[in-house]
């Protein structure tokens, strides 16, 4: 099955710098790359998500990219705010299966924005 | 707005105990996800259905059981609950996805302490 590692697990940032966080996933069937955010205490909730079709997604401060033949895909945040500190989990599909959207997520990042 | 519904967020269990962690969503999604959320390893699938009374094993099935008797609502069962099987579980929804890729939901999560 499909395996997707995460790095790193814990990122500091000073406010209003950049973040990465990189992934990479296994199985080359894989064509969809959703990031999920999930804050202190609350369920996770999806920020963006790039199809294989696609290297790069942009949305306002948050941006994804994609290496199909590397098989890895990023995490992109810009001028970083104290609200983009949380967990934040990369997962990959292992494509159609009946119609089904199985995913499998990587094991989290930990993003603290300092003031 | 899509809800997934966890019918308890806190729950202590003594060891031994048949346990039951049930989910309801409120969108006519066709797949339904259970997901146990530990330190370090992220989000591992448990079991996953993708219609009613159909299940698939995820990647951590052993030692729990899943029911689907009805479209809105997917049950976890832990048979005979073990201090290892304490941990946060989500509960997850989607439609079936008609293109590269669909967007799951979660639950607020249901927080499982087995002593």
């Amino acid at each position: 099955g499909e395996n997707v590692e995460q790095h790193p697990s814990t990122l500091s940032v000073q406010e209003g710098d950049s973040a990465v966080i990189k992934c990479t996933y296994s199985d080359s069937a894989s064509n969809y790359f959703p990031w999920y955010k999930q804050e202190l205490g609350k369920r996770p909730q999806l920020i963006i998500d790039i199809r294989s079709n696609v290297g790069e997604k942009k949305d306002q401060r948050i941006a994804v990219t994609l290496n199909k033949t590397a098989k890895h895909f990023s995490l992109h945040i810009t001028e970083t705010q104290p609200e983009d500190s949380a967990v934040y989990f990369c997962a990959a599909s292992e494509g159609p299966n009946f119609g089904n959207e199985k995913l499998t997520f990587g094991t989290g990042t930990r993003l603290t924005i300092i003031p | 707005d899509v809800k997934v519904t966890q019918s308890s967020r806190y729950l202590v269990k003594r060891t031994g105990e048949k346990v039951f962690l049930e989910c309801v969503q409120d969108m006519d999604h066709e797949n339904m996800f259970w997901y146990r959320q530990d330190p370090g390893l992220g989000l591992r699938l448990i079991y996953f259905s993708y219609d009613v009374k159909m299940k698939e094993k995820g990647d951590i099935p052993e030692g729990y059981s899943v029911s689907r008797e009805k479209k809105e609502r997917f049950s976890l069962i832990l048979e005979s609950a073990s201090t290892n099987q304490t941990s946060m579980y989500l509960c997850a929804s989607s439609p079936i996805r008609r293109a590269s890729g669909n967007t799951i939901y979660f639950g607020e999560g249901s927080w499982l302490t087995v002593v």
